[in-house]
């Protein structure tokens, strides 16, 4: 059974810093890897989506990794502002169309 | 364009009482998904309708959860006899049926049951 782990669970940064945060998944036979942002009472804005022959993604400040082999993928944020303050949340799909599998996320607060 | 919409998105019921909450997928996106998402846990998945095929109801908690989906497109989440445990935040996404392309969330009903 795939589990999605995200850590740390929570971050605090101040404005300007690069920050990364984590994700790994047991089982490595994926087919892409999703990261959204939820705001609070929101719902899910996809970021960015990798697929599984693929090595990372980029979208502005944001740069996403994928490492299937160790089953681990990481997002990158360059200059953090306080308008990145949310959830972040990875998840994989094992399968076609197969629902995603996602981890607990990483709440993120960037300091003015 | 339209993205995909939820309704409503706010409920409030009494324990016992039957909900219904409505998904409206993005036009076209023939995969559409149903997942909970509670007070400090992940999202899990519920329900998962693709085409014409029978629906995945692998990820329903308890026969008191059930969902269609009419016409392959607008798709209704029930739950009968709710109980408090079934406060959560449903959050309904699609697809369309390309293996690789990502899946588009709505903002999800908020489901409150007193």
């Amino acid at each position: 059974k795939q589990e999605v782990t995200q850590i740390p669970a929570a971050l605090s940064v101040p404005e300007g810093e690069n920050l990364v945060l984590n994700c790994s998944f047991t089982d490595s036979a994926i087919y892409n890897l999703q990261w959204f942002r939820q705001d609070p009472g929101k719902g899910l804005t996809s970021l960015l989506l990798i697929q599984s022959s693929q090595r990372e993604q980029t979208s502005g400040r944001l740069n996403a990794s994928l490492d299937k082999s160790s089953g681990r993928s990481t997002l990158y944020i360059a200059a953090s502002q306080p308008g990145d303050s949310a959830t972040y949340l990875c998840a994989v799909c094992n399968s076609g169309n197969t629902p995603l599998v996602f981890g607990k996320g990483t709440r993120l607060s960037v300091i003015a | 364009g339209a993205g995909v919409s939820q309704s409503p998105s706010n409920k409030v019921t009494e324990k016992g009482k039957d909900v219904e909450l409505r998904c409206d997928p993005i036009s076209g996106h023939t995969a559409l998904y149903w997942y909970r998402q509670s007070l400090g846990q992940g999202l899990e998945f519920l329900i998962y309708f693709q085409g014409n095929s029978a629906p995945d109801k692998s990820g329903l908690p308890s026969d008191r959860f059930s969902a269609e989906r009419t016409g392959g497109s607008v798709s209704t989440l029930t739950i009968q006899r709710t109980q408090q445990e079934d406060s959560a935040v449903y959050l309904c996404a699609s697809k369309t049926g390309l293996l690789y392309n990502e899946q588009f969330f709505g903002p999800g009903t908020r489901l409150t049951v007193l």
